[in-house]
């Protein structure tokens, strides 16, 4: 069982460049979401989707754009990359957006910005 | 104010040692609370969750609320190196679609 699975895990782009983050889950989870990690800043929500068809903003949305392509699947895109976009992406998934139901993240995707 | 707090550490602690580690949250309306452990260059995982006040025991590890301070601790007993790891707190805020977390203190068990 894979659980949550990111790809690729490094990346180094030059600003200016777009790229996508791949993410899937293998649970039948309904909810998933973005996170990137800097140090000092903790985790922070970038975009969620709470069921297949529904995106939201999370804390930290500008810059980024997200898909839903599938139940399994959801992507995060940059599409001009910038300095300040330097961090480690965690996508997570979560059986139902229930408050007792915990998120299980994958290992993340570590993303230099040039 | 950010609405959960931690501190960032890093807290260094024989093994052995009982370990204590708090965050304070904001709303009084959070009800539930949960702890993710995160090992370097990997993905946090879920460790344990409580709901409002009181223990939560699981093994070596309790979770503990006090919503009359809006503190909540975890305590790890008979610490070992395997426990280095950094450790956030969680909650649901309203609506729960989504997590808060804080921003996770670093613990360093040495052998």
């Amino acid at each position: 069982n894979a659980g949550v699975t990111q790809t690729p895990k490094f990346q180094v782009l030059k600003t200016g460049q777009s790229m996508t983050l791949q993410c899937a889950q293998d649970m039948n989870h309904n909810s998933m979401y973005w996170y990137r990690q800097d140090p000092g800043m903790g985790l922070r929500l970038i975009y969620y989707s709470a069921s297949e068809g529904t995106t939201d903003k999370g804390e930290v949305p500008n810059g980024y754009n997200v898909s839903r392509l599938n139940k399994r699947e959801f992507s995060l895109r940059l599409e001009s990359a910038a300095p300040s976009q330097t961090s480690v992406y965690f996508c997570a998934s979560r059986e139902t957006p229930l408050r007792d139901q915990p998120q299980h993240f994958g290992d993340g995707t570590r993303l230099s910005i040039l | 104010q950010k609405e959960v707090e931690q501190d960032p550490g890093p807290l260094s602690v024989p093994e052995g040692a009982i370990v204590s580690l708090n965050c304070t949250y904001s709303n009084s309306a959070f009800q539930y609370f949960m702890w993710y452990r995160q090992y370097s260059r990997k993905g946090p995982e879920l460790l344990m969750y409580t709901y409002s006040s009181g223990n939560k025991e699981d093994g070596r590890f309790t979770a503990q609320v006090d919503k009359s301070s809006k503190y909540i601790s975890l305590f790890i007993r008979d610490s070992q190196p395997s426990d280095s790891a950094t450790y956030l707190c969680a909650t649901p805020p309203s609506g729960y679609s989504t997590l808060t977390f804080g921003k996770g203190t670093m613990l360093l068990v040495s052998p």
